[in-house]
């Protein structure tokens, strides 16, 4: 049990353009998400908190405009970056919480902005 | 100071020894305790999730946690090659709430 998916696993796209990463609990349901971002050894680093129904909680210095999370059903969570630009090329994992309050984490996705 | 500290390594270690990981904490408030391992381009996969200080076992690994010190540790027994991973501490205040990652100690086990 305790499965979380993301799709997709890798995306190459121009500078400029949008990129949308979900993120799904596959058999439970999740009132909160976490979105986090991880660059080349380096921890994984808090981006926003996503809440069934809500708008997201970002984190200091994360720009809700160009970072947009949509949590639209208990098993389905989205990260949009708008305007991608090469510097926000990273590896992006979700978490979902359960109703235990443990967090399993999704298998990430790569992200390259050319 | 970071809230949480954790040596990168890389650590390197025979097949079947005992590892020892460890994380330092700067915030008293950190009740829930997890360690994660994660192999490269993959999601962390949660190994132990323990609660205020005390130790739990599951199979090979062993956490401990020291509140009084701010320490908490992983061992790992007879340590495989399959186990040769990052493994990273995290903690919160609130059960539930976001987590605060260590930076991840790389564990090398060579048969």
């Amino acid at each position: 049990g305790a499965v979380v998916s993301q799709h997709p696993s890798w995306v190459i796209c121009k500078s400029g353009t949008s990129v949308k990463i979900e993120c799904r609990s596959l058999d439970f349901q999740a009132t909160t998400m976490f979105w986090y971002r991880q660059f080349p050894k380096q921890s994984l680093m808090l981006m926003a908190t996503s809440n069934e129904g809500s708008k997201a909680t970002y984190e200091q210095g994360v720009e809700k405009d160009k970072f947009l999370i949509n949590h639209a059903s208990l098993t389905l969570s989205t990260l949009t970056v708008t305007s991608a630009h090469p510097e926000d090329s990273s590896f992006y994992i979700c978490s979902a919480r359960t109703s235990q309050e443990t967090q399993y984490f999704g298998p990430g996705t790569r992200l390259l902005v050319l | 100071q970071k809230e949480v500290e954790q040596d990168p390594g890389p650590l390197s270690v025979p097949e079947g020894a005992i590892v020892s990981l460890n994380c330092t904490y700067s915030n008293s408030a950190f009740q829930y305790f997890m360690w994660y391992r994660q192999y490269s381009r993959k999601g962390p996969e949660l190994l132990m999730y323990t609660y205020s200080s005390g130790n739990k076992e599951d199979g090979r690994f062993t956490a401990q946690v020291d509140k009084s010190s701010k320490y908490i540790s992983l061992f790992i027994r007879d340590s495989q090659p399959s186990d040769s991973a990052t493994y990273l501490c995290a903690m919160s205040v609130q059960a539930g709430t976001a987590l605060i990652f260590g930076k991840g100690t790389t564990l090398s086990v060579s048969s």
